[in-house]
């Protein structure tokens, strides 16, 4: 089964600052690799996906991700936090070899912005 | 935009009662899954169902729970006899589309079920 880790429960970062929240997986045969946003009382939204292709994935709100196979790594980032991006973000994988892509979670990171 | 639903949002049960949780998927989507979060844990898979039955299910997904959907638009998960520890965050998500099998799965609100 995969194992998917994220460094630090909890990130705070000043608004205007770099956000990086990190997710590596444990996988050898690199998964499919997702960061989903969830907002308070809401529902787990999609900010973007690496499938294949172009190792930088651009996504919704400014956030960017890139996949490192070498490093097992899928790390999120946004070069200049906003107020409104304080959230939870969780980090999910999927095998490629599973049709109906069942989802392995990280145990998520809050962020929270400071004025 | 198409959104998957759930109801209700928040549920509070007995110990040994049985719950249904309620979603409507997005109406072209073909496969359908549950997953729950127990506060400050993981968020995990509990079963995936496509062609009216299910394709997967976790080792949490014993006998005490089942899926179902009973018409074209719902699809539920019910929990014969809660327990204590099946109080979570319950998410209903769905994905693909007939044109092809899409790996991104829209998720529900959630559904809070709390066990007393």
């Amino acid at each position: 089964a995969q194992s998917v880790t994220q460094l630090g429960s909890h990130v705070s970062v000043s608004e205007g600052a770099l956000v990086l929240l990190r997710c590596n997986y444990s996988s050898s045969v690199p998964p499919y690799l997702f960061w989903y946003v969830q907002y308070p009382n809401q529902g787990l939204q999609l900010l973007l996906k690496y499938t294949t292709g172009a190792t930088l994935v651009k996504g919704i709100n400014g956030f960017e991700a890139e996949f490192k196979k070498s490093e097992t790594s899928f790390h999120l980032t946004k070069p200049s936090a906003h107020m409104s991006d304080a959230a939870e973000y969780f980090c999910a994988v999927n095998d490629r070899g599973s049709t109906l892509g069942r989802l392995y979670f990280g145990r998520g990171t809050q962020l929270t912005v400071w004025p | 935009e198409p959104e998957v639903t759930q109801t209700p949002s928040h549920q509070v049960t007995q110990m040994g009662q049985e719950v249904i949780l309620r979603c409507v998927p997005i109406s072209n989507h073909l496969y359908f899954y549950w997953y729950r979060q127990i506060l400050g844990q993981k968020v995990e898979f509990l079963v995936s169902f496509y062609n009216n039955e299910i394709s997967e299910k976790s080792e949490i997904f014993d006998d005490q729970f089942s899926v179902e959907r009973p018409d074209g638009s719902n699809f539920t998960l019910k929990i014969r006899s809660t327990k204590l520890e099946d109080s979570a965050m319950y998410f209903c998500a769905s994905s693909g589309t007939r044109t092809g099998v899409s790996r991104e799965q829209f998720f529900g609100p959630g559904t809070r079920l709390t066990v007393l």
